[in-house]
């Protein structure tokens, strides 16, 4: 089906390791976005890119870096993992019209 | 600075009632207004985008409202059932080219058989 895929579903890292989010769209968008979402929080914008080649920081990228590999592939790097970093992570892409945003299923990942 | 509210953050109703989410933001320059539904432990599904444009848009038993200029959206289930249960987001979308989005902390419904 159509959509934005994300993996892992799950992970735990312990605090200093690294790991790399992937999110890839096969709807043909131009933005992609990540976000946490945090209790209480709601959710908040890590990185974005608006088309193949461009990122942008967020409210909160401090931790992370992203690469736009292609059209379709925009990935999320921890460099070393810290126990604030605890979240769920969801990756989104964007189309102008129609549906507007559509999201992942998350990656629920814990620092410990 | 866009701050978007949702009221109630919680709400429980028996099924068949017919039913309102409210949604309210601060800036009235918005691109387009998104709402969300989220299921426990899982990602966001789409529910219905409205452009800043239109005043409403419908699906089945959704219907999602707007007034820019009173900085309010609602959203309304018809004969609600128990699988509406979940937490309803909205979030505007500035004007620009990035299109980030301002979420509001949603509403937990419950509706009981």
């Amino acid at each position: 089906n159509a959509g934005v895929t994300q993996t892992p579903k799950f992970q735990v890292l312990k605090t200093g390791q690294s790991m790399t989010l992937q999110c890839a769209q096969d709807m043909n968008h131009n933005s992609m976005y990540w976000y946490r979402q945090d209790p209480g929080m709601g959710l908040r914008l890590i990185y974005y890119s608006a088309s193949e080649g461009t990122t942008d920081k967020g409210e909160v990228p401090n931790g992370y870096n992203v690469s736009r590999l292609n059209k379709r592939e925009f990935s999320l790097r921890l460099e070393s993992a810290a126990p604030s970093q605890t979240s769920v992570y969801l990756c989104a892409s964007f189309r102008e019209r129609g549906i507007g945003y559509t999201f992942g299923s998350g990656t629920r990942l814990t620092v410990v | 600075k866009q701050e978007v509210t949702q009221i109630p953050a919680a709400l429980s109703v028996p099924e068949g009632e017919n039913l309102v989410l409210n949604c309210s933001f601060t800036d009235s320059a918005i691109y387009n207004l998104q709402w969300f539904r989220q299921d426990p432990g899982k990602g966001l599904t789409s529910l219905l985008l409205i452009q800043s444009s239109q005043r409403e848009q419908t699906s089945g038993r959704l219907n999602a409202s707007l007034d820019k200029s009173s900085g309010r959206s609602t959203l309304y289930i018809a004969a609600s059932q128990p699988g509406d249960s979940a937490t309803y987001l909205c979030a505007v979308s500035r004007a620009g080219n990035n299109r980030k989005l301002i979420w509001g902390l949603g509403t937990s419904l419950a509706v009981n058989p």
